[in-house]
């Protein structure tokens, strides 16, 4: 059974373009968070998705950013006009439903490194 | 809302030696507790969680944790650690109402030879 997969690892983009990252859930898992790791910090929560839907976006910046977990495919994480303090780790995890995402463990992908020049 | 503290940014100790890395979380409401390890380059994965029950927690190389209410502390420990322990160190918490989980900053755990 793959793990949760993340693509790119490594994106490059220079200020004012758009970045996609893209997260595989681990199959049979129908819930997907993404969080942002800047340096020297701990991971910050920003979205949680269900397939087609956005539980809980309260850690989500107001602009520029938007998430989708479509029916098929892979969730996206979508970044426009990307600016210097875009640049971190974008983490992606995923759990089952297994009775409450509060209790669920989570797995976590390798990370997308987003370097904004 | 719920935080996490982790004092320790850094933790340096020698193979074979006892390592303690501390959290403190600060909640209203119960909480469910976590700790992840994080190594170069790669994804978090689950060392142990407490959601109920017994305030020990025994999770995987090796690692446990006590669950302590009244300090609202949740610290990791390991009896002798190994070269292969070198990481980071994540806490995490979540609270039975929401559906956020909150990380700690993190420590890192260098095991010197």
């Amino acid at each position: 059974n793959a793990g949760v997969m993340q693509n790119p690892r490594h994106l490059v983009r220079r200020r004012g373009q758009e970045a996609r990252l893209r997260c595989s859930p681990m199959k049979g898992h129908s819930h997907v968070y993404w969080y942002r790791q800047l340096p020297e910090e701990g991971l910050k929560f920003m979205v949680y998705l269900q397939k087609e839907n956005i539980i809980d976006e309260s850690g989500m910046p107001k602009e520029r950013f938007s998430a989708e977990f479509p029916k098929e495919g892979p969730s996206i994480l979508r970044i426009q006009q990307v600016v210097r303090g875009d640049s971190a780790a974008y983490f992606c995890a995923s759990s089952p439903w297994a009775g409450g995402a509060k209790t669920d463990t989570q797995y976590f992908g390798p990370g997308t490194r987003l370097t904004v020049l | 809302a719920q935080s996490v503290t982790q004092l320790d940014s850094q933790v340096p100790v020698f193979e074979e030696a006892p390592v303690e890395l501390r959290c403190n979380y600060s909640s209203s409401v119960s909480v469910y507790l976590f700790w992840y390890v994080q190594y170069p380059n790669q994804g978090l994965q689950l060392l142990l969680k407490y959601l109920s029950g017994s305030t020990l927690v025994k999770g995987i190389n090796g690692f446990e944790a006590e669950f302590n209410k009244s300090q609202t502390s949740f610290h990791l420990r390991k009896p002798s650690v190994h070269i292969s322990d070198t990481a980071e160190y994540f806490c995490a918490v979540s609270a039975n109402t929401g559906n956020q989980f909150y990380f700690g900053t993190g420590t890192s755990l260098t095991v010197i030879p």
